[in-house]
């Protein structure tokens, strides 16, 4: 069964750093292309960063570009978010989805998702 | 960047109804276009990919059309489980993005 699950959500306060954690399961983490997506309290998705199965080429969406990190350990099946600059606009559930394929072209959707990790930022 | 519009904000229907969910590009996108279902508290759900392709698994009462800019989600007769938000997704090139979402209501 694939399961996503992630971690290392927390509350902090602007300007801080948080990394976020995703571990994979159940399917060959190495082969398949990973994005990070979040969503604020009581709004839509936004789709924040991709990464391909050998962890680059890497892309970031403008409003987090220069400020998230997105990676990846292949050897470990995890995906990690290192998260600087917080501002209190970045407060979301965030989520790690894995892409259901990919060509060179384009996605194919995300096929499963994590349950979502909460970063709070407020002082 | 491509931007994704939306339409209805919000559905008032009913059990049985045919449902039509729009969503346009700012450019062409050719067929790389999603849907996704989001309960609250839960994770979005994949529906359909390129566009017009079913998931494994997602009933067979969920369709979807459309290339270039133009798309449509279609529920043929709407299942009281079916009462969510819908929310487009375009993955043409390197930057995705997500329409606005859609809110079916119990009317």
């Amino acid at each position: 069964e694939v399961q996503l699950v992630e971690s290392g959500g927390d509350l902090i306060q602007p300007g801080g750093s948080l990394r976020l954690s995703c571990a994979a399961s159940g399917f060959t983490f190495s082969s398949f292309e990973m994005s990070w997506v979040r969503q604020a309290p009581g709004k839509g998705l936004e789709w924040l960063s991709y990464i391909y199965s050998s962890g680059s080429p890497i892309h970031y969406a403008d409003s987090v570009k220069g400020r998230f990190t997105i990676s990846r350990d292949n050897a470990k099946n995890s995906l990690y978010l290192q998260m600087n600059s917080l501002r209190v606009e970045d407060t979301a559930v965030y989520y790690c989805a894995r892409e259901r394929d990919h060509s060179g072209s384009g996605s194919y959707g995300f096929d499963y998702w994590g349950q979502g990790t909460l970063v709070t930022v407020s002082s | 960047d491509i931007q994704m519009t939306q339409s209805p904000s919000s559905l008032s229907t009913s059990v049985g109804d045919r449902v039509t969910i729009t969503c346009r590009a700012s450019q062409s996108i050719t067929t790389y276009l999603n849907w996704y279902q989001q309960k609250p508290g839960k994770a979005p759900k994949l529906l359909i990919y390129a566009a017009s392709s079913l998931q494994s698994g997602v009933p067979s009462r969920f369709s979807g059309s459309g290339s270039g800019t133009d798309f449509t989600l279609t529920i043929s007769s709407l299942q009281p489980e079916d009462f969510a938000t819908y929310y487009c997704q375009q993955s043409y090139g390197t930057l995705y993005t997500f329409g606005q979402g859609t809110k079916l209501e119990m009317k």
